[in-house]
Order: structure tokens, then sequence, then C-alpha cells
């Protein structure tokens, strides 16, 4: 069974960098007809898409965010990871991997989720 | 970007009976090649991440009971429950994946009357 696990450092300084990893255990990022993307929560926007990546290394990014985010794989530790740059207060989120089912060019069936990791930016 | 709006934001109903969710989005996501609607349900509780319960508007997850039923096509979308159980206490979340950016209602919280 397909299980994500995301790890990343802890608080963050505004005007800082988030990182988080997610791990996939249970089957391989090289999957061609999956994406492996990154969703946060917040309660205030609820849920907030922020980008995919297959493991070719395609991209898709939310346009509200394209500016601030990265997102690469590494195919090789069956790992893929979140980079988010110049954090404010409002980034603070419970941050969430999920393999996306591909129905479409960057989109598709978000499921499984990781547990979350929960991420506060603050000084 | 597709704006999904979900009624009601709370919802209160007796063991046994019927909840019914609204789903609204502010396109279609019906895809005319294959007459798909891209729309997905998910449920989560309390500390755990929001789970896959419909996906092509009515097709169910493996696992998920048959009481869950999604239903509609273009725009409009509902979620039934056709008994509430209590383990079904959660909130409860559409969600289209017809066009990036991908997106999510508001979420509508259900519980026990």
């Amino acid at each position: 069974q397909l299980q994500l696990e995301e790890s990343g450092p802890g608080p963050v300084k505004p005007s800082e960098t988030l990182s988080l990893t997610c791990t996939v255990s249970g089957g391989s990022i090289t999957s061609s007809n999956h994406y492996w993307g990154w969703i946060r929560q917040t309660p205030g926007k609820g849920l907030e898409w922020i980008g995919n990546i297959h493991y070719s290394g395609s991209t898709y990014y939310n346009p509200s965010l394209r500016s601030r985010v990265t997102i690469s794989v590494d195919t090789s530790k069956n790992q893929f990871s979140l980079k988010l740059s110049s954090v404010i207060a409002a980034d603070t989120a419970v941050y969430f991997c999920a393999r996306l089912i591909e129905t479409g060019p960057g989109r598709g069936v978000t499921d499984p989720w990781g547990q979350g990791a929960r991420v506060t930016v603050s000084s | 970007d597709i704006v999904m709006t979900q009624s009601p934001d709370s919802l209160a109903v007796s063991l046994g009976e019927r909840a019914t969710i609204n789903c609204k989005s502010s396109q279609s996501v019906l895809y005319s090649s294959n007459n798909r609607n891209y729309l997905a349900w998910y449920q989560q509780k309390p500390g755990q991440p929001p789970k896959l319960l419909i996906y092509w508007a009515s097709t169910r997850e493996s696992g998920v009971p048959d009481r869950f039923s999604g239903s509609g096509s273009g725009t409009d979308f509902t979620l039934t429950i056709s008994s509430l159980q209590a383990e079904d206490v959660a909130v409860y979340y559409c969600h289209q994946y017809y066009s990036t950016p991908i997106t999510f209602g508001q979420g509508t919280r259900l519980e026990i009357k």
C-alpha cells in the first residue's frame, strides 16, 4: 500500500525558505501516470494546491505561489521536495504531500495523502 | 481559476437520516470528449488528511461504504450519505481536477443532531 510521509526542519522565520521532503514507500515514484504534489491547509484559506511534479521533472505550480515555489524529485531516494521562499506568517499551514493519478497535464485524482506537516512561520 | 462553492457550510443530521452536501463550480468540469466530470469528494476527520470518497463525480473509491454516493454534472454536484453513522462526522470537501490550478471547496462540517 502506497504511503507518503512529510518531513522537515520545523519552524521557519519570516523571509526564510521553507523546505519539506516527502518520502514515498510501498510504490515507485517513477510511475509514468502519476504526479507528486503538495497541498497546504489553513483555517482561513482551506485547502490550497501548491504544485505537482512528474518523475521526469515536469512541474506545474499554482500561479499564486509560482514565483516562490520550487518542487524537485529525487528518484534514487523515492522522494520529492518542496521549497517555498520568502515566507510570511500567512504561509503558516499544514503541508500535505500526495500522489495524483494523472487525468490531464499537471492534474489528477489526489490520493493518497501524507499525514501532513505543520509548519509555523514566526520570528 | 475554477471556484468551488459548497453548501451548507455546516450541517447537523440525526443518526440514520440522510445527509446532502452540495458543490457548485464556477465553470463546467465536464470534459465533453469523454463525458466525464472531473470532480471528487473527500472526507477529513480531525488530525487526519483528506480521504478520497468519490471521483469522476459518482465513482465510489474502493472500500468506501455504499451509503456514500455522488451525483451531478457540469457545474452542480451532490454528495449524499443515505443513512448517517456516527463515524461519518467529518468535514467534506469537493475538488475539481478539470484544470490547473486544481481547487477545492471551502468544506462542509457534518455533525450529529
